[in-house]
């Protein structure tokens, strides 16, 4: 079956602008996780999404939101970029809740570098 | 507070075993994960264990896990250079089912 997909897998913005990242989790996978990779801070969470709603959330400013559609399907968007959003962003899709045991499937990821 | 603590670094010889140790703080995490890094692609798991176990084995990988001291290893068998990557460990946060990792261990290949 499909793996985690990530588009794009790579973007070039300019400071201040508005970048909207996408996945889409293996099919009947119904939660989708983000989270930034930068060499200094490794992988730090940014939220996660199950059945449309915001479950948990990291400690990032507010220019970071996400969204999940009907099919799971999951968006971020980081508002009013900066030098320091440069990363790697990473999402992964599980079963959901209580389900741990298979832990996380992760996408490519999508390279974002901030100019 | 979450933590999950790995050093940054491992080189080992081909052929020989790779042991990737970790630390981590909580203490009713339910499970523990093993996850490998390529370079350009994002993370696969590689194995989990259940903390109710004190070791698991899956072919070249072993898994140890010792819960009074929340230390967790990996250990390799039989190098090759295809193991070559970042391998991260991580930690189930009961409270809100959210999972943490640590920061990755590079593992080098020395021919």
């Amino acid at each position: 079956k499909a793996g985690v997909t990530q588009t794009p897998r790579y973007l070039i913005k300019t400071r201040g602008q508005q970048v909207t990242l996408s996945c889409s989790p293996i099919s009947g996978h119904r939660s989708v996780s983000w989270y930034q990779q930068t060499p200094g801070q490794g992988l730090q969470f940014l939220f996660e999404y199950f059945s449309e709603t915001q479950r948990n959330k990291g400690n990032f400013p507010g220019r970071f939101s996400g969204r999940q559609f009907s099919n799971s399907r999951s968006e971020m968007n980081v508002s009013t970029l900066e030098l320091g959003d440069s990363a790697l962003y990473l999402c992964a899709s599980s079963l959901g809740l209580g389900q741990r045991n298979y832990g996380y499937t992760f996408g490519s990821g999508t390279r974002l570098t901030v100019v | 507070g979450e933590d999950v603590e790995q050093s940054l670094f491992l080189s080992v010889r081909e052929g020989d075993s790779s042991v990737i140790n970790c630390t981590y703080t909580d203490s009713s995490s339910t499970y523990l994960y093993w996850y490998k890094q390529e370079p350009g692609a994002g993370l696969q798991l590689l194995t989990y264990i259940f903390s109710n176990m004190d070791m698991k084995q899956d072919q070249r990988l072993t898994v140890l896990l010792n819960k009074k001291d929340k230390h967790l290893s990996l250990r390799i068998a039989d190098t090759q250079t295809g193991d070559s990557a970042i391998y991260f460990c991580a930690e189930i946060v009961p409270l809100d089912d959210k999972i943490i990792f640590g920061k990755g261990t590079r593992l080098h290949i020395l021919p």
